[in-house]
């Protein structure tokens, strides 16, 4: 397993669009976390799945906005009627549950979202 | 909601020269994290702090959990053309749980 992976690395897409982004976390990793970066700003977070159950969401995710983790492997983020401001770009990340520093989280290398 | 404030925002040293950048924080967390984030690529965990007081090394890196809670330094000694990047520092109250609150980042750049 070479890490999380992360499909499309970048996309362009018109605004009012839907697209969806997919990622695949380290295998053996029952935690998956979605976080958006926007340019010159930490990551920002947006939502974590442990196995298949989404266990929390940021006020960030809009109504537009849906992940799911269907078999608690992979995940898929969908950004409906996409607006300028979803300009991004998303991360996903996945970890261990549990306590301490084997369970903190690996990143993949994100999806550049641009919406023109 | 809670904020960390990461200071300084950018950086420009000589290489061979020594950085501190510090991240504080709104709110008490129990858990401090430090990242390097390099173009086109996801952040990397360089350090974990889980007590206060805490003082953990990496290498040439050396982190500290602030004894309040609520806020951590990051050193970086003797350092080298690939230092460069984003260093993020992200706080987290559950220390069970995914969700992290990033700082908004200090940009490092080596002169050789």
């Amino acid at each position: 397993d070479t890490g999380v992976s992360q499909d499309p690395r970048h996309k362009i897409t018109k605004r009012g669009q839907n697209v969806t982004f997919r990622c695949d976390p380290i295998s053996e990793h029952n935690r998956l976390y979605w976080y958006r970066q926007t340019l010159g700003q930490g990551p920002e977070f947006l939502t974590y799945f442990q196995n298949e159950a989404q266990l929390e969401k940021s006020r960030l995710l809009s109504d537009r906005f849906s992940a799911e983790r269907p078999k608690g492997s992979f995940s898929t983020l969908e950004i409906q009627r996409t607006e300028q401001g979803d300009s991004a770009m998303y991360l996903c990340a996945s970890s261990f549950s549990g306590f301490g520093l084997n369970t903190e989280a690996f990143f993949g290398q994100g999806t550049r979202l641009t919406v023109v | 909601g809670q904020q960390l404030n990461q200071s300084p925002q950018s950086m420009f040293i000589q290489e061979g020269e020594d950085v501190s950048m510090n991240c504080t924080s709104s709110s008490i967390f129990n858990t401090w994290l430090w990242y390097k984030q390099d173009p086109g690529e996801g952040p990397v965990l360089l350090i974990a702090l889980y007590k206060a007081g805490e003082l953990t090394s990496n290498g040439r890196l050396t982190a500290q959990f602030g004894i309040t809670r609520k806020d951590s330094f990051l050193n970086i000694s003797a350092s080298i053309p690939s230092d460069v990047g984003i260093y993020f520092c992200a706080g987290r109250f559950n220390t069970n749980a995914g969700k992290s609150t990033f700082g908004d980042g200090t940009t490092l750049t080596v002169k050789p």
